[in-house]
């Protein structure tokens, strides 16, 4: 069966970097898009980002653009991203989503979530 | 930017039907597609490509798309289906993948 299994919660301090890891597996990795998706508390989902697992095609969010960085390391099948220059208002819970599809297509697998906190 | 807006609320009783809209320019254009997260979980994949419904999704979901509205219909409705439901487009203009504002589902 298919599975993302995010890293662990992370608490960074404002102006830090963090990198969360998604760890696919149950289909052939490299035949599917990964998507970030972020949660603040109590607010709603924002897509951050999307990278091709067969190419490294990358494609963020315009808000997040210079911030962020996604990539992915096929041999271990597994999905990364990296966040820098932590504020406050990144505070949320992070989500990997396999794009199940072509371009238009949704998101039909989603992992755990992982929390990151930032404060000081 | 391409802009989904949703109602926030949206209250049934058990065994009636629930509509939730999601208002987009020409959104009958786009693919929608629709989530289901409930507390401490992460969203759940609950009708793609306006209409269809993934394996293990009741029948009770089901989805529509015309025009400026797509809406998802929430038939029969169980204490179960209480949750936050967001749509979501991929908008070519911009290249960038939209979620809604999202909306709670309160059974009453």
């Amino acid at each position: 069966q298919v599975q993302l299994v995010q890293s662990g919660a992370e608490v960074k301090k404002p102006g830090a970097s963090v990198k969360v890891s998604c760890k696919a597996s149950g289909y052939t990795f490299t035949s599917y898009g990964i998507s970030w998706v972020r949660q603040a508390p109590g607010q709603g989902l924002e897509w951050m980002g999307w990278i091709s697992a067969y190419n490294g095609n990358t494609n963020y969010a315009q808000k997040l653009q210079g911030r962020v960085t996604m990539t992915t390391d096929t041999s271990t099948s597994t999905a990364y991203m990296e966040l820098r220059s932590l504020r406050s208002d990144d505070t949320a819970v992070y989500y990997c989503a396999r794009l199940y599809g072509v371009t238009t297509g949704p998101f039909d697998y989603w992992g755990q979530g992982t929390l990151v906190t930032v404060s000081s | 930017s391409y802009v989904l807006t949703q109602p926030p609320s949206v209250s049934v009783a058990p065994g009636k039907t629930a509509r939730i809209t999601c208002g987009g320019n020409n959104i009958g254009s786009k693919s929608v597609h629709w989530y289901q997260q409930k507390p401490g979980q992460a969203p759940v994949l609950v009708i793609y490509y306006d209409s269809d419904r993934p394996s293990g999704i009741p029948e009770r979901f089901s989805g529509s798309n015309s025009g400026n509205t797509a809406t998802l219909t929430i038939s029969r409705v169980e204490a179960g289906d209480e949750a936050d439901y967001y749509c979501q487009v991929w908008d070519s203009s911009s290249d960038q993948r939209v979620f809604g504002t999202g909306t709670k589902v309160t059974v009453l």
